[in-house]
């Protein structure tokens, strides 16, 4: 089973900041199968970027993914009140798929 | 639009079996060559895959099914085209199953036999179901 582990746990930032949210694999997320979700409270998740670096549907040009291998970020580039959340990776590598234990991106 | 809505009893009963619904509009879940599947989240924690049903109309292996292994001897998940639902059982519920159920579409790519590659997008709103006597 693959293990992603999310940093930080928490990051406290202020609306127009840049903020840098990292998911690191116990193993090589093969042909780069990541996706990153938002999930705000009382919501599902909600697709964000999908193969490490395409934002789905409807996602800001403001959030962009990154990485390869084991190591792998999600940046959101200026912070809009809306954007302050909770953020999963996935991996779609292989059985079972997994999730982080997310990030919660607070107002500062 | 595709559009996902979970359904079924909010309380279970410690050793019943879970079950909950999920029905599809906006598109047929015939479409070919897609994963439906489940994730759970229990209060407070993150997200845990349940399972995947894969369909497709022109494949031998539609209603192949793919759980995660710490579920697997409890669980079931079946599809009806007639409906444009797929549904999840969980018998021998505990308290650790207590937790907010989500359906949703696996996309990506599918790998015949097999769990193929898949994000899930989009999702059900989640329903909660709590097993307690």
């Amino acid at each position: 089973e693959i293990v992603l582990t999310q940093s930080p746990g928490t990051l406290s930032l202020s609306p127009g900041d840049g903020a840098t949210l990292s998911c690191r694999a116990s193993q090589s997320v093969t042909s780069n199968y990541l996706a990153w979700y938002q999930q705000k409270p009382g919501q599902a998740p909600r697709l964000l970027i999908y193969g490490a670096s395409s934002r789905a549907t409807g996602s800001p040009d403001r959030f962009s993914g990154s990485g390869s291998g084991a190591d792998f970020t999600l940046t959101i580039s200026r912070l809009e009140p809306e954007d302050f959340a909770v953020y999963y990776c996935q991996q779609y590598v292989s059985s079972p798929y997994t999730f982080g234990q997310g990030t919660k991106l607070e107002i500062k | 639009q595709l559009q996902l809505q979970e359904s079924g009893p909010g309380l279970v009963r410690p050793s019943e079996t879970l079950s909950l619904t999920c029905t599809v509009s906006g598109d047929s879940i015939s479409s070919n060559n897609y994963y439906w599947g489940w994730i759970r989240q229990p209060p407070g924690k993150g997200l845990e895959w349940i399972g995947l049903i894969f369909y497709s109309g022109s494949s031998v292996f539609s209603g192949l099914t793919f759980y995660n292994p710490s579920l697997e001897s409890r669980v079931a998940i079946s599809l009806d085209t007639s409906t444009n639902q797929f549904s999840l059982r969980l018998s021998s519920a505990t308290a650790a199953d207590t937790a907010v159920y989500y359906c949703a579409r696996g996309t990506g790519q599918a790998v015949p036999a097999a769990i193929g590659h898949n994000w899930f997008d989009p999702w059900g709103q989640g329903t909660q179901v709590t097993v307690s006597s």
